[in-house]
Formats: structure tokens, sequence, C-alpha cells
């Protein structure tokens, strides 16, 4: 079966600090994947998505990048860290039409 | 473009009454639809979707919705909620293409004793 993984589980952070987090899926070949954010009280926003190694497409400018260096492996980071950016982030992967997410991260800049 | 709204943010709910949360969506091409469940501080979690064939979809938790294409709505129900219902509630959509989602806002179900 599939299992989907993300570390950190929860992160603190000072303004201006670099930032990586890392989603590995398990069980399944060349899933598409996706970061999601979900801020305080609002819903889910798509930050990026990735159908393949090193192919990834991003939804809204902002102060964060990502990347997929493996098929199963999805690297979501930052330079600098704004306040903005605390929320909870979630990694999801699909094959078909459903996605299926991990456990997500909880990010605080202080 | 594709939307999807939840017209309602927040649903209180008696223990073993049934509860039903819209959906509503807008979409120019054919859709597949979904509910997912987060309870806090989790990720979400898939209840059921709508791809194609009967309308009535029935999900895990003895959850189950409805598509009515010319409403254009996928509404949940559950005939008798327990306390662990008690959750955050997103319909989202997708279109033929399936690569992307798009949530609604959310709902949050509060199941009280």
């Amino acid at each position: 079966s599939q299992t989907i993984h993300q570390w950190p589980a929860t992160l603190v952070q000072p303004v201006g600090s670099p930032l990586s987090l890392e989603c590995t899926v398990e069980g399944t070949s060349n899933p598409n994947l996706y970061w999601y954010r979900q801020a305080a009280g609002r819903g889910l926003q798509l930050l990026f998505y990735s159908v393949g190694i090193g192919q990834i497409s991003s939804e809204v400018p902002q102060n964060l990048s990502a990347s997929r260096p493996q098929d199963r492996q999805f690297i979501l980071s930052s330079k600098k860290l704004l306040l903005s950016d605390s929320g909870f982030y979630l990694c999801a992967w699909s094959v078909k039409y459903e996605q299926y997410f991990g456990p997500g991260t909880r990010l605080t800049v202080t | 473009a594709q939307s999807v709204t939840q017209l309602d943010s927040q649903v209180p709910v008696f223990e073993e009454a049934p509860v039903e949360l819209r959906c509503n969506y807008s979409s120019s091409v054919s859709v597949y639809l979904f509910w997912y469940v987060q309870y806090p501080n989790q990720g979400l979690q898939l209840l059921l979707k709508y791809l194609s064939g009967s309308t009535l979809v029935k999900g895990i938790n003895g959850f189950e919705a409805e598509f009515n294409k010319s409403q254009t709505s996928f509404h949940l129900r559950k005939p008798s909620v327990h306390i662990s219902d008690t959750a955050e509630y997103f319909c989202a959509v997708s279109g033929s293409a399936g690569n992307k989602l798009t949530f609604g806002g959310g709902t949050r179900v509060l199941v009280k004793p």
C-alpha cells in the first residue's frame, strides 16, 4: 500500500532563516506531487505541483520554491522566511484523480 | 476555471442527529468531485469521490453524497453523527485532466452531546 511521509511534524523558525520541508511517497511510481499551505482559519492553497522529476509548476508568486530531485521526493524550500509563511504545510500525491495527503508540517515563523 | 463554494462555514449538530454539508461548484468541463475530512492537526483524508456512474456515492464512516449536475451541487450527508465526526470537511473538484484540485473554504462540524 501507498504511504506518504512528511517531516518535520512541527517547526519554529525565526524570520529570515532558511526552510526545507521534505515529503516522500512509498508504494507508487511516477506520482503527481503537490504542496499546499493552510493558513490559520483559511482553506487550502495550492503552492506547487509536479508531474515528474525536475518538473515544477508554481501556482502563486511567493517566497517559496519546490524541487523534485527523485521520483518520490518533493522538497519545499525558502531562503528567507517571512512571518506570513507561517501555516500548516501539506504534501499530497496522486496517480489518477484523487489526491492523498500526508500528515502535514506545522510551521511557525517568529 | 473552476470554483467551489461551501455555503456553511460552521455547522453545529447534536449527536445522533443528521447533518448535511452543502457544496456547489462551477466548471466549464466535466468534473470529478471529492469530499475530504480533516481532524485537528492532521492531513486530509478522502471520504468519498464521484468520478462517473451512479450519482449517489457512499463513502467511509457512514457518509454519502449526491451529485446533481443540473444544480452543480455535491452535498454531503450523514443520517446520524457521532462525537468523533467533529472535524473540518472540504469539498473539492478537478477537471478532466485530473491534475489539480480546487477546494472549497471548508465547513467546520461541531457535534454536541
